[in-house]
């Protein structure tokens, strides 16, 4: 059983192309989060959404768009994509309300490779 | 704004030995979670140890423990009887207690020598 699944594992592309990156959490979660990891390792947040709606938005090229369609889902597409953004991206999810975790639980990233 | 280092980019460790991996942070709140999470080549990010700030007590989890000093804003993991299965990067981390996001320090590239 998967806590955190994020697919696809591995996305090569070609600069300009539009792709997506989905996550799904069944740990029953009302927040989830992307995290950016770039070549040198340094792990930085990106989004945050809480019960479908955005509660953090770093700076992030407005290229890069998260969609919550439920509180289980939150993909990442992005557009006109251009060399910077090869990186792993790691979904995370947790409990914020009621009794919360403060623990965020990370998916197995996804690394995306722009050619 | 929070930060978080992590002074040592590589360490290595005999088999079997202890290791202490160091982590610094600065803030200006008094409540705060800190976290060690681990990640392996696999790159799978894995929760080692979390400490909440307003407990005294050192967490530990089996062979993981942490030195907590609040007052000095030091958070360091201390891996008893390394194995060659804790060969890692190691990230320290904080979040504050009202605000969702974790900040990472640069991780800490931990060799096990067999």
């Amino acid at each position: 059983d998967t806590a955190v699944s994020q697919t696809p594992k591995y996305l090569v592309t070609q600069m300009g192309n539009d792709k997506s990156i989905k996550c799904e959490q069944n740990l029953g979660h009302d927040t989830m989060y992307w995290y950016k990891q770039d070549s040198k390792k340094f792990l930085k947040i990106m989004f945050s959404y809480n019960n479908k709606e955005l509660i953090i938005n770093e700076t992030v090229p407005n290229r890069f768009s998260p969609k919550s369609p439920d509180k289980a889902h939150l993909n990442l597409h992005i557009n006109s994509l251009e060399l910077g953004d090869s990186a792993v991206y790691f979904c995370a999810s947790s409990h914020e309300e009621e009794t919360p975790t403060e623990t965020q639980y990370f998916g197995p990233g996804t690394r995306l490779t722009v050619l | 704004a929070q930060t978080v280092t992590q002074s040592q980019p590589e360490m290595s460790v005999q088999e079997a030995e202890t290791v202490t991996l160091s982590c610094t942070y600065d803030t200006s709140e008094s409540d705060y979670y800190l976290f060690w999470y681990k990640q392996p080549p696999s790159r799978q990010m894995i929760l080692v140890i979390r400490q909440e700030a307003y407990k005294q007590q050192n967490a530990t989890e089996n062979r993981f423990s942490v030195n907590f000093q609040k007052a000095a804003k030091s958070f360091s993991l201390k891996i008893s009887d390394s194995q060659l299965g804790d060969a890692a990067m190691y990230f320290c981390a904080y979040r504050s207690d009202w605000d969702d996001k974790i900040i990472f320090g640069k991780g800490t590239r931990l060799h096990i020598l067999p």
